[in-house]
């Protein structure tokens, strides 16, 4: 699986986008691009996840850039419930390896 | 559907005592997975299982054991119970379908705190 790297933590007003970038410049072509995040201390809740094209769900987007080596989720309209820690993942294959992830904090 | 469930939620142990932490899911997914997750870190991959009857290493086996006799249950075994297995331990389960490598959502559970003394 491919290295990522995301930022330790981000600031996000309430009602406002929260664009949480990641890189993954040795990402393979067979490599899906996964985004999970952990609020508090549950189990972590998948997100999203994409391979080439940008996807978009009831959740969040998830834009690629051409060459895949990097990636930015955005949550559009975060709430403080957003608050949490937030993985990328890129995997290819059985097994999911988790980073230390970005800590999104939402504030009023 | 309950989803995937761990038991017990919390647990003590003593040094060199061994345990079973339980994990059961009802979604009739294939894949089960059990992590790990010290303190302000991200989880690291124990054991996997694909289907009953078979099971594969991760990132960290040492000291653990597991086995799949059925879709349903993912059982872990500590043996001789070490403080540096001091953590939180999450199960999950996902069911493939689709092309290879596109590995649908993982759903965990809510995770066992274990702390060894």
């Amino acid at each position: 699986d491919a290295k990522t790297t995301q930022p330790p933590s981000m600031d996000c007003a309430e009602g406002r986008a929260a664009n949480l970038p990641c890189n993954h410049s040795t990402i393979s072509g067979n490599e899906y691009v996964y985004w999970y995040r952990q609020i508090h201390s549950q189990g972590p809740q998948y997100i999203i996840h994409g391979l080439k094209n940008n996807e978009t769900n009831e959740m969040a987007s998830l834009i690629i850039t051409e060459d895949r080596k990097s990636s930015t989720l955005i949550l559009p309209h975060a709430t403080l419930r957003d608050t949490a820690v937030y993985y990328c993942i890129a995997s290819y294959g059985d097994k999911l390896i988790f980073g230390t992830g970005t800590r999104l904090q939402v504030f009023p | 559907n309950a989803g995937v469930t761990q038991t017990p939620k919390f647990r003590i142990l003593k040094i060199g005592q061994s345990m079973t932490l339980q994990c059961t899911q009802d979604m009739n997914h294939n894949y089960m997975y059990w992590y790990r997750q010290d303190p302000g870190m991200g989880l690291k991959l124990i054991y996997y299982s694909v289907g009953a009857g078979i099971t594969d290493k991760g990132e960290v086996p040492n000291g653990y054991n597991v086995s799949r006799s059925t879709t349903e249950d993912f059982p872990l075994r500590l043996e001789l119970a070490a403080p540096s297995q001091t953590s939180v331990y999450f199960c999950a389960s996902s069911l493939l379908l689709g092309v290879a490598g596109d590995r649908y959502e993982q759903y965990f559970g809510p995770g066992t705190r274990l702390t060894v003394t």
